[in-house]
């Protein structure tokens, strides 16, 4: 399986941006950048999901490095809301299709009020 | 907006008995999953369901595992001799291939 490197953990204050970083070295040209995160007692949950260009949605932005060996989930404006675990994930979306989703450790982001 | 459910919430069940977790997908998805989290450790992946057979299996997916659906509608998990190790969260997820997966809130088991 394709890999993903992120930080243990993060804290952030309430209302400001978060950067999220990801990365992915090894990435392949058909791999698909994926986000989801867990709320406290919570299910995982689709937060944003992208192949080469940048997106954005209601929930969060996604910027792809150039290089597609890095990415880094933006969260504008932080809420204690969002305090959660942030996993990135690589999906194969062409030939060799995922269908299960390997989960990591992920981020722990942490919103100071 | 459409979600996935899960019942129950929380199922306590003594060492050796059967049980079985309930999901009811998204309408309008084919694929269905069920993941597992032990307290502390990631998520996992146990099963892949698609055309009613089963697509892929994890390791944690032995005979003691199945799954079915039933109706149409919904979608169950059963463990057939419940261990002590089963205690986790149990996510069930559905979606459409290599597209996003939507999961239910989880059933919390308990083995005692």
């Amino acid at each position: 399986d394709a890999k993903t490197t992120q930080p243990n953990s993060m804290e952030s204050n309430e209302e400001e941006p978060v950067h999220l970083p990801c990365n992915h070295s090894t990435i392949s040209g058909t791999d698909y950048i994926h986000w989801y995160r867990q709320l406290p007692s919570q299910g995982p949950e689709y937060v944003i999901h992208g192949l080469t260009s940048n997106v954005n949605n209601r929930m969060a932005s996604l910027a792809i490095a150039e290089d597609r060996k890095s990415s880094t989930l933006i969260l504008h404006r932080a809420t204690l809301r969002d305090a959660a675990v942030y996993y990135c994930i690589l999906r194969d979306g062409y030939v060799n299709r995922d269908d299960k989703i390997i989960f990591g450790k992920g981020t722990r982001l942490h919103i100071l009020p | 907006e459409p979600e996935v459910t899960q019942t129950p919430s929380h199922q306590v069940t003594q060492m050796g008995q059967e049980v079985i977790l309930r999901c009811v997908p998204i309408s309008n998805h084919l694929y269905f999953y069920w993941y597992r989290q032990i307290l502390g450790q990631k998520v996992e992946f146990l099963v892949s369901f698609y055309n009613n057979e089963i697509s892929e299996k994890s390791e944690i997916f032995d005979d003691q595992f199945s799954v079915e659906r039933p109706d149409g509608s919904n979608f169950t998990l059963k463990i057939r001799s419940t261990k002590l190790e089963d205690s986790a969260m149990y996510f069930c997820a559905s979606g459409n291939q290599a597209d996003t997966q939507y999961f239910g809130p989880g059933t919390r088991l308990t083995v005692l």
